[in-house]
């Protein structure tokens, strides 16, 4: 069985500049999380989507965005990008109504 | 909302030896309780889990225990291999969402 699939692995860009996420969950799994790991701050959550729609938010500034799609895949769209948004991006999904959460590989985003 | 301590942030142990790494958390309601393992490139792979309605859970050379009351819970590590070497993180939650703590990073020495 496939795991949680997250593309591109790298992604490069200039301050200003929009990023766009993807994720696709484990194949049954409905709930998919975002998280920001920078380094030395652990895994911030950013978001989490449920049957396409937005059920939490995280403490971030509202230039972080997504949306899940009918097939449960998702997007992170960071807009407006500054330095200090360079980290890694974690997805993650889970079943409805389940606590137990997998990981995908991550997005390196860089902002220059 | 909740908030989860972990310490220490770094911990060197000599191959075969065990290792302990501790968590804390603030809110009760918490029922669920993971420890994930991140290699160096790599998401975070999940290890062990317990759920509040048990005191410990063992897989292998892993365990994992968990005090209610006092609000910690612990993971254990015996007879570590180089192959243990990673940076662990712990987690508090339940089905609306999980808070990470920061990260150990495990380092077994030879």
């Amino acid at each position: 069985e496939a795991g949680v699939t997250q593309s591109p692995t790298h992604l490069i860009k200039t301050r200003g500049q929009q990023a766009t996420l993807r994720c696709s969950p484990i194949s049954g799994h409905t709930s998919v999380y975002w998280y920001q790991q920078a380094l030395g701050l652990g895994l911030q959550f950013l978001l989490w989507y449920d049957e396409g729609e937005e059920r939490n938010r995280g403490n971030f500034p509202p230039r972080f965005s997504g949306r899940q799609f009918p097939n449960y895949s998702s997007e992170l769209n960071v807009n407006a990008l500054e330095l200090e948004d360079s980290a890694l991006y974690l997805c993650a999904s889970s079943v409805e109504g389940a606590d137990t959460q997998y990981f995908g590989p991550g997005t390196r985003l860089t902002v220059l | 909302g909740e908030n989860v301590e972990q310490h220490p942030s770094t911990l060197s142990v000599q191959e075969g030896d065990s290792a302990v790494i501790k968590c804390t958390y603030s809110d009760s309601a918490s029922n669920y309780f993971p420890w994930y393992k991140q290699e160096l490139g790599k998401g975070p792979q999940l290890i062990i889990d317990i759920r509040s309605n048990v005191g410990e859970k063992k897989d292998q050379r892993i365990a994992v225990t968990l005090n209610k009351t006092a609000k910690h819970f612990s993971l254990h590590i015996t007879e570590t291999q180089p192959e243990d070497s990673a940076v662990y993180f712990c987690a508090g939650g339940g089905a609306d969402g999980l808070t990470f703590g920061k990260g150990t990073h495990l380092i077994i020495q030879p």
